[in-house]
């Protein structure tokens, strides 16, 4: 079945330090992939996606490349600040029946000044 | 602000007892999704409502329904509570739910502890 795999958290890093979080999927065919980030007390927001392969999500110094022959979507960042202290989510849909989102386990960032 | 709104915000109660969380998708949205979000199982699909109708199930037990009523809004029922069923739960909506590329928008939850 269709399944995502996160890096295990959590990732401490000191603000301005490069940033990558792990993610490989298992699906048949082309699924969307997600990132999305999950700030203290609150709701998932989407931070980025990619619809095929090749493509790239970005959005607010965040970036994303759907790569279909390793079946990865490694969300990464050029400098980290302490506001991108969340967790985040590696998560595929794939249109059969329905559009559910099927997530990852989730990874703890952790940004000190 | 996502759009989405959910009550309550948090709810305890007992085992054994029967609860209602109500979710208001954003206005247009046809789709409504719960998911449920828990220390040891993560995030995980329970079932989408597409303009009133079921349209998938994840891992929702027996003992949980949903509906969604013709405004649009919808409702998810957990009977005879256990303990395991402590949890976050995430009401989510989209515009269509026939497209995997669609964005969902997510609620801020409801904290559900089972006493």
């Amino acid at each position: 079945g269709n399944s995502v795999t996160q890096m295990e958290g959590p990732v401490t890093l000191s603000e301005e330090a490069f940033l990558t979080i792990n993610c490989t999927y298992t699906a048949t065919g082309y699924p969307s992939l997600f990132w999305y980030v999950q700030y203290p007390g609150e709701g998932l927001q989407l931070l980025l996606k990619a619809t095929k392969a090749d493509d790239k999500g970005s959005n607010k110094g965040f970036e994303a490349t759907y790569r279909k022959e390793t079946t990865s979507f490694h969300l990464e960042k050029g400098s980290v600040q302490v506001s991108d202290s969340a967790v985040y989510f590696c998560a595929l849909s794939k249109y059969q029946a329905g559009t559910a989102l099927i997530f990852g386990k989730g990874t703890t960032l952790s940004v000190s000044s | 602000d996502s759009g989405v709104t959910q009550t309550p915000k948090h709810l305890i109660t007992a085992t054994g007892q029967r609860v209602t969380l109500r979710c208001s998708p954003r206005s247009g949205d046809l789709s409504v999704y719960w998911y449920q979000q828990s220390l040891d199982q993560g995030l995980q699909f329970l079932i989408q409502y597409y303009n009133g109708e079921e349209r998938a199930k994840g891992n929702i037990l027996e003992r949980f329904s949903a509906q969604q009523f013709p405004d649009l809004h919808s409702e998810l029922n957990l009977s005879s509570l256990e303990l395991g069923d402590s949890a976050l739960y995430f009401c989510a909506s989209s515009a269509s739910g026939t497209s995997g590329t669609d964005e969902q928008f997510f609620g801020p939850g409801t904290r559900l502890t089972v006493l």
